[in-house]
């Protein structure tokens, strides 16, 4: 059964820098494409990232409100997936969600982390 | 970027009755890119269909996606208190892998 579990959400000031794990299980992580996707209190679903597997070239791309201060990198020893956000801004303040799509299979979740960013 | 517009933004219907939402791509998409997902409050959303029209694992069958191109639709045939919910499509052919801003289905 593939699981992802998130984690090190938080309350974070303007300004400030945080960085989430989500841990995989349940299938063969480092062949996996990894994706961030976040929604704000009341807001729809946004895409913040993804990340390639290292065989595709281990690449990054990121939406626009997010790119220069968001960084995904991955720990295929520990099946982990990272978020480090940095220059936080009260617009960042969300739940974030990792998720893994496989064309053909389908696309899994995690549970959320919740990130609120205020003074 | 690909754009992806659902309508309408609110549908409001009884239960028993049938639910027809459409996702508008700017851009044709590969249709084994599209997903649908269902998301009540206080919930990570849940997968219902991936590659357009399969359905995921445990989604009932009156849940069908149907569609190519630049157009997909998300039927649901009879409608149960438990399906009023807000709906997303999202596609991942091109980064930006882009949602949709959802259709809440709610109750008339």
């Amino acid at each position: 059964e593939v699981q992802l579990v998130e984690s090190g959400g938080g309350l974070v000031k303007p300004g400030g820098s945080l960085r989430l794990s989500c841990v995989a299980s349940g299938f063969t992580f480092t062949n996996a494409w990894m994706n961030w996707v976040r929604q704000a209190p009341g807001k729809g679903l946004e895409w913040v990232g993804r990340i390639k597997s290292k065989t595709d070239g281990g690449t990054t791309d990121y939406a626009a409100p997010v790119k220069g201060r968001f960084t995904i990198s991955r720990d295929d020893s520990k099946n982990t997936l990272y978020l480090q956000m940095n220059s936080l801004t009260t617009e960042d303040t969300a739940v974030y969600y990792c998720i893994r799509y496989k064309p053909l299979e389908g696309v899994y979740w995690g549970q959320g982390t919740l990130v609120t960013v205020s003074s | 970027e690909i754009v992806l517009t659902q309508s309408p933004g609110t549908l409001s219907l009884s239960p028993g009755e049938r639910a027809t939402l459409s996702c508008r791509a700017s851009q044709s998409i590969n249709s084994i890119y599209l997903a649908w997902y269902q998301q009540k409050p206080g919930q990570a959303p849940r997968l219902l269909v991936y590659g357009a029209s399969s359905r995921a694992t445990g989604i009932p069958d009156r849940f069908s996606g149907s569609g190519s191109g630049t157009d997909f639709t998300l039927t649901i045939s009879r409608l149960e208190p438990e399906d009023f919910a807000v709906y997303y499509c999202q596609q991942f052919g091109s980064s930006p892998y882009t949602f949709g801003q959802g259709t809440k289905l709610d109750i008339k």
